[in-house]
């Protein structure tokens, strides 16, 4: 079956640690996205891919890096500099920008 | 500047009943829009879509409507079913403006009781 995995389900980091958060897709898509869903709110995106080693900047970059070094994979750190890393990720995927997305079912991200 | 807004929270409806859940989008650039459907802990699921050039599309009981002179969009549920509970993103992009990224409403959660 093709999807989008994201690992772990749930994730806690202490204060000033960086975390890598995964995302493997096998859909064959080009463009993969991250975005951010916090209480009330709708999902901001944070970065995204429309090939291979090319990612851009969404609308709430900063604190968080990218690398998009195969296409299947579109790893997300979330770095010390992210003064609210609290939050629900989630990674998604599609043939190309503009087409829909599918998702993977979410990374929850605690601060301890 | 919230360029999509889904303005009710929370929806309540009868099992059986119509659900209609509303979107506003304020850029006048959007000309693909996409509805959304997220459980709990889960990622969103794509529903149905519409191209700007259409005023309606239909798909089993969902139907969106979209009204460009107004901007707005609606999504129709018929009949509801208690399985259709969850939170539901209404979504647009603009090629032009935005190169297709996809802009989210903040989401309206739906319960459908028996």
């Amino acid at each position: 079956d093709g999807g989008i995995t994201q690992s772990p389900k749930y994730l806690f980091r202490k204060e000033g640690q960086n975390v890598t958060l995964s995302c493997e897709q096998n859909l064959n898509h080009d463009a993969m996205y991250w975005y951010r869903q916090d209480p009330g709110q709708g999902l901001r995106l944070i970065y995204y891919s429309q090939i291979v080693n090319d990612f851009q900047k969404g609308d709430i970059a900063e604190g968080y890096s990218v690398s998009r070094e195969k296409k299947e994979s579109f790893p997300l750190t979330v770095t010390s500099a992210q003064k609210n890393p609290t939050a629900f990720y989630l990674c998604a995927s599609s043939r190309g920008l503009g087409q829909p997305q599918h998702f993977g079912d979410g990374t929850r991200l605690s601060i301890l | 500047d919230q360029q999509v807004k889904q303005n009710s929270p929370s929806l309540s409806v009868q099992e059986g009943r119509i659900s209609i859940l509303n979107c506003d989008y304020t850029n006048s650039m959007f000309d693909y829009f996409l509805w959304y459907k997220k459980y709990p802990a889960e990622g969103p699921t794509f529903l149905i879509s519409i191209s700007s050039i259409k005023d309606k599309n239909e798909d089993g009981r969902f139907t969106v409507f979209l009204n460009k002179s107004a901007k707005h969009l609606s999504l129709h549920i018929v009949p509801s079913q208690p399985g259709d509970s969850a939170v539901y993103f209404c979504a647009a992009s603009a090629w032009d403006n935005q190169g297709g990224k996809l802009i989210f409403g903040q989401g309206t959660e739906l319960s459908v009781k028996p």
